[in-house]
């Protein structure tokens, strides 16, 4: 089966401190995309990164950093000085091809609340 | 500012009736998935559209659901008959999908259906 698992249903922490949520991906293909979308409480899906299955570099955006590792087939994402706005439900997804088609297939999502 | 738009945002209708929603592509995309959320099943795919064709509805109940993408500028879901179950937020998602290049999707805000 290809599937995202966000083994976090919840996490909350306190403004300023860092927070990682975890995925981690089961997929047979070798060629694959990864993905974190942001869905804050007005509903919309907000497209945060998107990374390729041969490139593992970490990256680094503002207070954002991903950690991308293909040996324990993990995506995960951090949050440094979490903020009252980072204030969202986080999905992590994969994209792979099938027949022709692309699939997306999305996590169930980590709820982050961060209070002041 | 681009962004995938989607009529009407929200909806209440009748067990029994016709629903049809309505996306607007970013211009220039060539790819079109269609989404359902719900707090049980988390994000669903319904249908993938590519070059205006449809590559894959599998995710779709075929008895009631279709989907169709009659000009680039627009994508429709349509439900009939409409039943309490399918109660959920539908989103529609736009990409350009560039050789092998699985596409970066982003999202529309979503129609708020709701059947009673």
């Amino acid at each position: 089966a290809q599937k995202v698992t966000q083994a976090q249903t919840e996490i909350s922490v306190v403004e300023k401190e860092d927070v990682t949520l975890d995925c981690v991906y089961e997929t047979r293909d070798t060629t694959y995309y990864l993905f974190w979308y942001k869905q804050p409480p007005s509903g919309e899906l907000v497209f945060l990164i998107r990374r390729n299955s041969f490139d593992e570099q970490n990256e680094i955006s503002g207070r954002y950093s991903w950690n991308f590792q293909k040996s324990t087939s993990s995506f995960n994402f951090t949050i440094t000085a979490s903020q009252v706005v980072d204030s969202a439900v986080y999905f992590c997804a994969l994209s792979f091809t099938q027949g022709g088609s692309e699939k997306l297939v999305f996590g169930k999502g980590t709820k982050l609340t961060v209070n002041p | 500012d681009a962004r995938v738009t989607q009529t009407p945002r929200h909806k209440v209708t009748e067990m029994g009736q016709e629903v049809t929603m309505r996306c607007q592509p970013i211009l220039g995309h060539n790819t079109v998935f269609w989404y359902r959320q719900t707090m049980m099943q988390g994000l669903e795919l319904l249908a993938y559209f590519r070059n205006r064709a449809p590559l894959d509805d599998s995710g779709m109940p075929k008895d009631r659901f279709s989907a169709e993408m009659p000009d680039a500028t627009l994508a429709t879901l349509k439900i009939q008959p409409s039943e309490p179950r399918d109660s959920a937020v539908y989103f529609c998602a736009s990409g350009k999908r560039q050789g092998s290049l699985n596409t970066e999707a982003f999202f529309g805000q979503g129609t708020r259906l709701t059947v009673v």
